[in-house]
C-alpha cells in the first residue's frame, strides 16, 4: 500500500448513537480492508475485515462499506456501548502487507 | 486455540545496545509479520517472514532484521539502538495461502523504551 487517510481523528457519541469512521486510500492494487480495534495495552484486535469483490460486509452492530472506485471505505457501529471506546484503525493490505491509517479515538458517553 | 505470543512485554535499553524480541505465532501459521508503533508515525510495516523467508520489506534501515524458525516462531533484532526507536513492536500471525492477503492476528506488542 501507499497512503491510507482516516478521519476522524476522535470521536465522541452517546451510548446508543451510531458511530461512521472514514478511510481512503490510494493503491490501485489493494484488494484487503480489514478494521482493528486497539485497547489500552493490547495490540489490535480485528473486528471485520472486506475483500475488494464486496461491497459492504455486516456483522450484528458493525457494518463496513467498500467503494473501490472512489478508493474509500467505511466502518459504521451502530447501539454504541461504553465497551466500544477505543482506538480504530483502518488498513489496507495487498500481498500480506498492511498499510494502516492514523488511527480514530472513540469515546462512547454513557 | 492460543493467540500469538511474544517475548518479553516490556524491554528497556541504552542508546547502542541492540535487542531481540520474539513471537510464537498461532499454531498452524506460517507467516509473521512485524510492526512498528509509534504516537508520531503510527503503525508500520516492518518486515514478513514465511517458510523461513523474509517475504515483505517496510521502509526501515538496515538495523532491524529478522528471521524465521522452522516451526514459524520469528525473532526480530534492532541493531545500534537510537532514541528513537522507543515504541511497541506488534507482531501478526496469518495462514497465507499463495499472494493473498490473508487475515492478520496481533499479539499484545513488546513496548521498547530507550535511554
Amino acid at each position: 500500500g501507499e497512503n491510507v487517510e482516516q478521519h476522524p481523528s476522535t470521536l465522541s457519541v452517546q451510548e446508543g448513537d451510531s458511530a461512521v469512521i472514514k478511510c481512503t486510500y490510494s493503491d490501485s492494487a489493494s484488494n484487503y480492508f480489514p478494521w482493528y480495534k486497539q485497547e489500552l495495552g493490547k495490540g489490535p484486535q480485528l473486528i471485520i475485515d472486506i475483500r475488494s469483490n464486496v461491497g459492504e460486509k455486516k456483522d450484528q452492530r458493525i457494518a463496513v462499506t467498500l467503494n473501490k472506485t472512489a478508493k474509500h471505505f467505511s466502518l459504521h457501529i451502530t447501539e454504541t456501548q461504553p465497551e466500544d471506546s477505543a482506538v480504530y484503525f483502518c488498513a489496507e493490505g495487498a500481498g500480506n502487507m498492511l498499510t494502516f491509517g492514523g488511527g480514530t479515538r472513540l469515546m462512547v458517553k454513557p | 486455540k492460543a493467540g500469538v505470543t511474544q517475548t518479553p512485554r516490556y524491554l528497556i535499553k541504552t542508546r547502542g545496545q541492540q535487542v531481540t524480541l520474539s513471537c510464537s505465532p498461532i499454531s498452524g501459521h506460517r507467516s509473521v509479520s512485524w510492526y512498528q508503533q509509534t504516537p508520531g508515525q503510527g503503525l508500520q510495516f516492518l518486515f514478513e517472514y514465511f517458510s523461513e523467508t523474509q517475504r515483505n520489506k517496510g521502509n526501515f534501515p538496515g538495523r532491524f532484521s529478522g528471521r524465521q524458525f522452522s516451526n514459524s516462531r520469528s525473532e526480530m533484532n534492532v541493531s545500534t539502538l537510537e532514541l528513537g526507536d522507543s515504541a511497541l513492536y506488534l507482531c501478526a500471525s496469518s495462514l497465507t495461502r499463495g499472494d493473498r492477503t490473508d487475515t492478520q492476528y496481533f499479539g499484545p506488542g513488546t513496548r521498547l523504551t530507550v535511554l
